[in-house]
């Protein structure tokens, strides 16, 4: 079945450590996308992704970094410097960018990171 | 800037009750609309949608239709089920601009 997984489902962190994020899709989609969910908010763009080995920051980048090496896959790592990471994060993918704002997206069932 | 204001849940409701999600959004531009569901721990999935003015999407009895003079998009359902108990957001896609915003979501509780 064609479709979007993340992993892990759960991730714990310690203070000053690096954390990747899984994301892989098998839809062939060319775009792909991360959010931050907290709890009583919409979802935040974290970095976007057009096209394989292109990315750009979204609207809360700061302490995240991303690769697009491969089409099907979108890790993101959560650096010592994002100062607040606990989050349920999403990824999603859609089949261009261009056509974003009027096609549907694909969401990952999450990673829920808590820092301990 | 683009925006999109969802009620305030929780909502909690008796089974086979009427419910209403109000969402209205800002107008600029010709946004598309959507409701998202997301289920308890899992990722969002596309409910419905509506691309202009007039569109009513419909999907699992869910409905909204797309107001251009009220800039809404409420989404309805005459029964709830038990198994509709999720967090609904309302999204707006802003067309050319290809950005997307996502309202803070709305918590729905079906109670038997």
């Amino acid at each position: 079945d064609g479709g979007i997984t993340q992993s892990p489902k759960y991730l714990f962190r310690k203070e000053g450590q690096n954390v990747t994020l899984s994301c892989e899709q098998n839809l062939n989609h060319d775009a792909m996308y991360w959010y931050r969910q907290d709890p009583g908010q919409g979802l935040r763009l974290i970095y976007y992704s057009q096209i394989v080995n292109d990315f750009q920051k979204g609207d809360i980048a700061e302490g995240y970094s991303v690769s697009r090496e491969k089409k099907e896959s979108f890790p993101l790592t959560v650096t010592s410097a994002q100062k607040n990471p606990t989050a349920f994060y999403l990824c999603a993918s859609s089949i261009d960018w261009d056509r974003y704002s009027n096609t549907e997206a694909f969401f990952g069932q999450g990673t829920r990171l808590t820092v301990v | 800037g683009d925006s999109v204001t969802q009620m305030e849940g929780p909502v909690t409701l008796s089974e086979e009750a009427f419910l209403t999600i109000n969402c209205t959004y800002t107008a600029t531009g010709y946004p598309s609309l959507f409701w998202y569901v997301q289920y308890p721990g899992e990722g969002l999935q596309l409910l419905l949608k509506a691309t202009k003015a007039d569109d009513k999407g419909s999907n699992k009895g869910f409905e909204a239709t797309y107001r251009k003079e009220t800039t809404s998009f409420h989404l309805e359902k005459g029964s709830v089920q038990v198994s509709d108990s999720a967090v609904y957001f309302c999204v707006r896609g802003s067309g050319g601009y290809q950005k997307v915003t996502f309202g803070t979501g709305t918590k729905l509780q079906v109670i038997p």
